[in-house]
């Protein structure tokens, strides 16, 4: 399996709600990776997990909390979204954190925040 | 801190011709250079990387070029065809110290038939 999964694909939530935002891998790789892309920007890190551990948080508001059950998943929980955060929130993996490697990145959940 | 200049920004070539899109990163630590290309309402998806301990790399009409001196690397396409049509990031990353994984600011090639 080569791949990166992610669900939901779509996601429309109110400021006051609580979602999740699930990824997995099953390419046996211990590096972890949640990034936010707006329209017609790069991609932009928020979170790294090596080794099911957290190990590069950019500054990310708390109402981002991720979490690694295993070394397969990795959640994304929000609560008390504003409309600006409103992006599409992609995953990715990599064999290892601080090796010259590539990241393979998941399709993607489009949260719109109402 | 830290950043990657692309350019151009957007290209628009003819189907055949060939593309070139260029960056230019500040960290001289930088030791991995990855290409991505993301299709509208799809993922980042790699095409091709190089490390810093070569110059030049190629896979069928995809190839990457590396200055280390100048801090500059360059995508070329040759060959263009119409699937070509995408958004293109760089990055450049190190792994020693301070983990880091750049982006350029994305190139949006147009391929018209």
């Amino acid at each position: 399996d080569t791949e990166v999964t992610q669900t939901p694909k779509h996601l429309v939530m109110g400021m006051t709600n609580k979602k999740s935002l699930k990824c997995e891998q099953h390419m046996g790789h211990r590096a972890m990776y949640w990034y936010k892309q707006k329209a017609k920007k790069p991609p932009e890190l928020m979170f790294v997990y090596s080794y099911e551990k957290l190990s590069i948080n950019e500054s990310v508001p708390s109402r981002f909390s991720p979490e690694c059950p295993n070394s397969s998943l990795l959640n994304l929980h929000l609560h008390a979204l504003q409309p600006e955060d409103s992006a599409l929130y992609l995953c990715a993996s990599s064999q290892e954190l601080a090796v010259a490697v590539a990241q393979y990145f998941g399709p993607g959940t489009r949260l719109t925040v109402l | 801190g830290e950043n990657v200049e692309q350019h151009p920004s957007t290209l628009s070539v003819q189907e055949g011709d060939s593309a070139v899109i260029k960056c230019t990163y500040s960290d001289s630590a930088s030791n991995y250079f990855p290409w991505y290309k993301q299709e509208l309402g799809k993922r980042p998806q790699l095409i091709i990387d190089i490390r810093s301990n070569v110059g030049e790399k190629k896979d069928q009409r995809i190839a990457v070029t590396l200055n280390k001196t100048a801090k500059h690397f360059s995508l070329h396409i040759t060959e263009t065809q119409p699937e070509d049509s995408a958004v293109y990031f760089c990055a450049a990353s190190r792994t020693s110290g301070t983990y880091k994984y750049i982006f350029g600011t994305g190139t949006r090639l147009k391929v018209l038939a």
